[in-house]
């Protein structure tokens, strides 16, 4: 079945360490998104990758960095500089910027 | 930059009353439009899209949606709401050349029996 997979559901990490999410898609999509979701605020776009080797920061980039190595994988690093990481993320992707973004099941990360 | 506003963050309807959430968006060129809905615990899901052509957009559901270019607006709309639609709708727009999809702050919809 095609689709994207985000691992793992639930994380725990020590406040101080930097933690990475990982996406990968079996849909041939160019495009990749990583996405925060808290209540209230909708979804806020942190970064995204319209092809391999290439990506842009989104509105709330600050603390967080990626890498698109390959077309299936856009893994996410939350680094101690973020100062709320507690949060739950998703990750998405699109084969162009007309057509349907497709979710995996997000990572919810608890920072302690 | 490009920024999506919807107005209503809490909404409570009866059964069987009419719904339209409003979405504005602020970018001046070409924008591809969406309204995506999750249903609570499941993934989120695209209810309807505008790229071009007839502005009036029909989706799952019942829903539809009108882009108005000139007020920079894509409301959603349900004629009959069912206790069923309960669930967080979400605005997006993706612009025309640089694939940044960019979400709204999600309106909570609650149909009450």
């Amino acid at each position: 079945d095609g689709g994207i997979t985000q691992s793992p559901k639930y994380l725990f990490r020590k406040e101080g360490q930097n933690v990475t999410l990982s996406c990968e898609q079996n849909l041939n999509h160019d495009a990749m998104y990583w996405y925060r979701q808290d209540p209230g605020q909708g979804l806020r776009l942190i970064y995204y990758s319209q092809i391999v080797n290439d990506f842009q920061k989104g509105d709330i980039a600050e603390g967080y960095s990626v890498s698109r190595e390959k077309k299936e994988s856009f893994p996410l690093t939350v680094t101690s500089a973020q100062k709320n990481p507690t949060a739950f993320y998703l990750c998405a992707s699109t084969y162009s910027g007309n057509t349907e973004a497709f979710f995996g099941q997000g990572t919810r990360l608890t920072v302690v | 930059a490009q920024s999506v506003s919807q107005h209503n963050h809490h909404v409570i309807l009866s059964e069987a009353a009419s719904l339209e959430l409003g979405c504005n968006y602020s970018y001046g060129g070409t924008v591809n439009l969406f309204w995506y809905v999750q249903y609570p615990g499941q993934h989120l899901q695209l209810l309807l899209k505008y790229f071009s052509g007839d502005p009036l957009v029909k989706g799952i559901k019942g829903f539809e949606a009108e882009f108005i270019k000139s007020k920079f607006s894509f409301n959603l709309r349900k004629p009959s709401v069912q206790w069923s639609d309960t669930a967080e709708y979400f605005c997006a727009v993706n612009t025309g050349g640089g694939n940044k999809l960019t979400f709204g702050t999600g309106t909570q919809l609650k149909v009450e029996l």
